[in-house]
């Protein structure tokens, strides 16, 4: 079955600084997979998705991830945080092209002034 | 064009009541699946509709909860007998499902059993 880790449940980091989260999954085969932002009192808004090719995807909002099959990995990255991305960020996997989706528990980031 | 709408917002019921919780998908979209969000949790899955039929009603959590979407459009989630382990937002998400694809979610119906 397929599953997916968000080890972080929350990151503070300062406005201007690099970001990192950490995303690891568990699926046999070549898995599809998405990072999803959810902002208070929004709806759920993709930022990015992986389904074949190169393996790093470019997002919305400056943000970008990259799929690493030898870790099951796939890390989402934005150089410089601005305020307004703070957030729920969630990660998921899908098994095919119009399946369900799994998704993890979430990393809320907070940023500093 | 619209997203996916959701209705109502918000809904209170009392324990052992029946609700139903509608979506509207985004126009032309095929697929449409169903999460619940628990507090501090990530959406689960539920049931996923490729037009009228449902494809994977795997994550329904008992018979309590069923769903339909008797014209391929509109989908009308129900919960009978409610319990307060059912309080939840509740999100609907569509897709083209026509090939690798993007499923896009309402706001949500926030579900509170007393």
């Amino acid at each position: 079955a397929q599953s997916v880790t968000q080890p972080d449940i929350h990151i503070t980091v300062s406005e201007g600084a690099s970001l990192e989260l950490r995303c690891n999954y568990s699926y046999g085969a070549t898995p599809y997979l998405f990072w999803y932002v959810q902002s208070p009192g929004q709806g759920l808004q993709l930022l990015l998705k992986y389904f074949s090719g190169d393996t790093l995807v470019q997002g919305i909002k400056g943000f970008e991830a990259e799929f690493k099959r030898s870790q099951s990995s796939f890390n989402l990255r934005k150089p410089s945080v601005h305020w307004s991305d703070a957030a729920e960020y969630f990660c998921a996997v899908g098994r095919n092209r119009d399946d369900k989706i799994i998704f993890g528990k979430g990393t809320r980031l907070h940023i500093l002034p | 064009g619209a997203g996916v709408s959701q209705t109502p917002s918000n809904k209170v019921t009392e324990k052992g009541k029946y609700v139903e919780l509608r979506c509207d998908p985004i126009s032309g979209h095929t697929a449409l699946y169903w999460y619940r969000q628990s507090l501090g949790q990530g959406p689960e899955f539920l049931i996923y509709f490729q037009g009228t039929g449902a494809a994977d009603d795997s994550g329904l959590p008992n018979d309590r909860f069923f769903a339909v979407r008797p014209e391929g459009s509109v989908s009308t989630l129900k919960i009978q007998r409610t319990e307060r382990g059912d309080s939840a937002v509740y999100l609907c998400a569509s897709s083209m499902g026509n090939g690798p694809d993007t499923q896009y979610f309402g706001p949500g119906t926030r579900l509170t059993v007393l």
